[in-house]
């Protein structure tokens, strides 16, 4: 198994870009995903293939990868993106699935 | 649209045995990989199994291995978790997600929730 590593918290004001990070050994070898999910709903894919976006996601929502770390980038922030954010990644071998411990983003 | 409908949760005792159903529309169902996912209360994420679109492969995480089984039935386009064994640290939010080769866990379900718990 291995490990993906999340700030527990991160606070922007609205209209300010947030940046939440995940660190892992295997990410530079292995595509990350990001979920948000707000309270008491199911999580929902943001980020997937370190930067892709899919549709019906705002373009605030950007993703990079730079060696062990990857970044959910929200430039713009909105009230509405207050949630807990997750970053998610395989082994080489698709067997195994490990989630980061998970980021609050609080919005001022 | 694409839908995934969780069900079977509830609350049982330690050492008992819960079967989760997963029924999935608006998709080609035997398409696709699938995983459970569960939450704690009050935690995070945590990967619990996934299972190929034609069954031919299951893998599981550390903490179920062993207890929890995954299985599908395209035919019924629905997807099962039995558990045995429960623990109280099984107490969650389960989740069952598809998985697109091209973009991952994709679309998820409303999840149920299982309470073990004498």
């Amino acid at each position: 198994s291995f490990d993906l590593t999340q700030p527990p918290s991160v606070s922007v004001s609205p209209g300010q870009t947030a940046r939440i990070t995940c660190s892992g050994d295997a990410l530079p070898k292995q595509y990350a995903y990001w979920f948000q999910q707000k309270p008491g709903q199911a999580p929902v894919l943001v980020i997937y293939k370190d930067t892709e976006r899919p549709s019906g996601i705002p373009e605030r929502f950007s993703g990079s990868s730079s060696g062990t770390t990857v970044t959910l980038t929200i430039s713009g922030v909105q009230a509405e993106d207050e949630a807990d954010y997750y970053c998610q990644s395989a082994d080489s071998s698709s067997t195994y699935w490990v989630f980061g411990g998970g980021t609050k983003l609080t919005v001022l | 649209q694409v839908q995934l409908v969780e069900s079977g949760g509830g609350v049982v005792q330690p050492g008992r045995s819960l079967r989760l159903s997963c029924a999935a529309s608006g998709l080609t169902f035997s398409s696709y990989g699938m995983h459970w996912v569960r939450q704690a209360p009050g935690k995070g994420l945590e990967w619990v199994a996934v299972i190929w679109y034609d069954g031919s492969n299951k893998y599981y995480g550390d903490s179920v291995k062993g207890r929890f089984t995954v299985s599908r039935d395209n035919s019924k386009n629905t997807l099962y978790l039995q558990m045995n064994s429960l623990r109280a640290e099984d107490t969650a939010v389960y989740y069952c997600a598809r998985d697109t080769n091209n973009s991952g866990m994709d679309v998820w379900g409303q999840g149920t929730t299982v309470t073990v718990s004498s």
